[in-house]
Formats: structure tokens, sequence, C-alpha cells
């Protein structure tokens, strides 16, 4: 089956530090989700990106698929960014969650 | 909207007890989700919907787990009878594939706790 993979599994940062994340899948895909999963286990949708570049506050994200990767930039963290950021990727109709990267942002 | 709506939020009960998971997608999906995290596993898909068909449940992890549903509004995943493996956080989740595809927004969770 297709492999997701994220790195790094677990970054640490002082507040207003920049970082980027990045998602490399093993085989073609329909779309891609990026997910920020607070400290309360909630999982919010940060984009649906298959392809390109979108942005969304301090957050950006591009997919390049025909290289099979995403990254996710997080500009001046902030100690509410902190949690677990999953990518998910749809291959046949299901989404295949990565592992993670887990953020912890320090003021 | 309310988004998708999961109860209970927490579950505690006793290995052999029957358990009943409810979820309420956001209005309007077609498609509905049932996942499970554990920290060794990470996220699996246990079975998914698709106008209140069951589409594919190969993820459901043994006869004990069921899942229905009945209605546009409304699924239930159930195991009987629990066991403490089954401690887990389960998610639902839904979509609508004619506005973005497979584009998943997901409930808050119901934390289950066998003992």
């Amino acid at each position: 089956g297709i492999q997701v993979e994220q790195s790094p599994p677990d970054l640490i940062l002082q507040e207003g530090a920049n970082s980027t994340l990045r998602c490399n899948f093993s085989d073609s895909v329909n779309n891609l989700q990026w997910f920020h999963q607070n400290p309360w286990g909630q999982l919010i949708n940060l984009f649906y990106i298959p392809s390109g570049t979108k942005q969304n506050g301090r957050l950006s994200a591009t997919t390049v698929a025909t290289e099979r990767y995403s990254l996710l930039y997080i500009s001046s963290s902030q100690t509410t960014d902190s949690g677990v950021y999953f990518c998910a990727v749809d291959h046949t109709d299901k989404l295949i969650f990565g592992t993670g990267t887990r953020l912890q942002v320090f003021p | 909207d309310a988004g998708v709506i999961q109860s209970p939020r927490h579950e505690v009960t006793e290995m052999g007890q029957e358990v009943t998971l409810r979820c309420k997608p956001i209005s309007g999906h077609d498609y509905l989700f049932w996942y499970r995290q554990t920290m060794m596993r990470g996220l699996e898909l246990l079975i998914y919907f698709n106008n209140n068909v069951p589409i594919d449940d190969s993820g459901m992890p043994e006869d004990r787990f069921s899942a229905k549903m009945p209605n546009a509004s409304f699924s239930t995943l159930k195991i009987q009878p629990s066991e403490p493996r089954d401690s887990a956080v389960y998610f639902c989740a839904s979509s609508f594939w004619q506005s973005s595809y497979n584009e998943q927004f997901f409930g808050p969770g119901t934390r289950l706790t066998v003992l």
C-alpha cells in the first residue's frame, strides 16, 4: 500500500520562530489534507491541497504532486500552534494518514 | 453548520459490555467514515459509507465491531463484547465529494476506556 512519511517527527520551537513540515508519499494521490490535532485531541482541517500553494494567515502549504511531497509552513509560531500535524492522502478513495509531526512551541 | 457531532465524548466501561458510539455527519454530506486512533497504530480507517450504504469495512478489526447508518443524519459504531484492547479514541468524519473530492471533516471523537 501507499506509504506516507512525515518529517521531522518532533519539533521544538521558541515563540516567533518559523518552521517547515514535510510529507512524502509513495504513490499518486487524488488529494491531500493537512490537519492539526490540538492538545485536546481535536482534528482541525488546515488545508485541502491536492496541488499548488495555499495560504491561510500564518500558515501556508505547497503540494508538488508530480514529485510526491507536500510542505506545511508555519511562520511566527505561537504557543497555540502546539500539537501534532498530520498529512493525509487520498489513495483509492481512502485517507491514509502519516505518523505526524509533534510540535511544541515555548514562550 | 454545527460540524460533525459525536456522542458520548467519553465512555468508560467494563470488559464484556456492549458499547455504542454515535455520529451525526454534517448536513448534506454523503460520505461518512469511522476511524480509530491509538498510540501504537495511529489513525486507522474502520469503515465508510456512501449514501448510507457501507462501501468498505475492511478496516473493521473483527466481528465484535459493527456499524450502521440507518439514515443520512445518523450512524452508530457498536462493539460487543468490548475488550481492553479496544480502548482508543474513535473519530467520525464526513465529506461531500461533489464539493471537494474526499475532503473530510472530523468530529471531536469519543475516548473509549475498557477496563
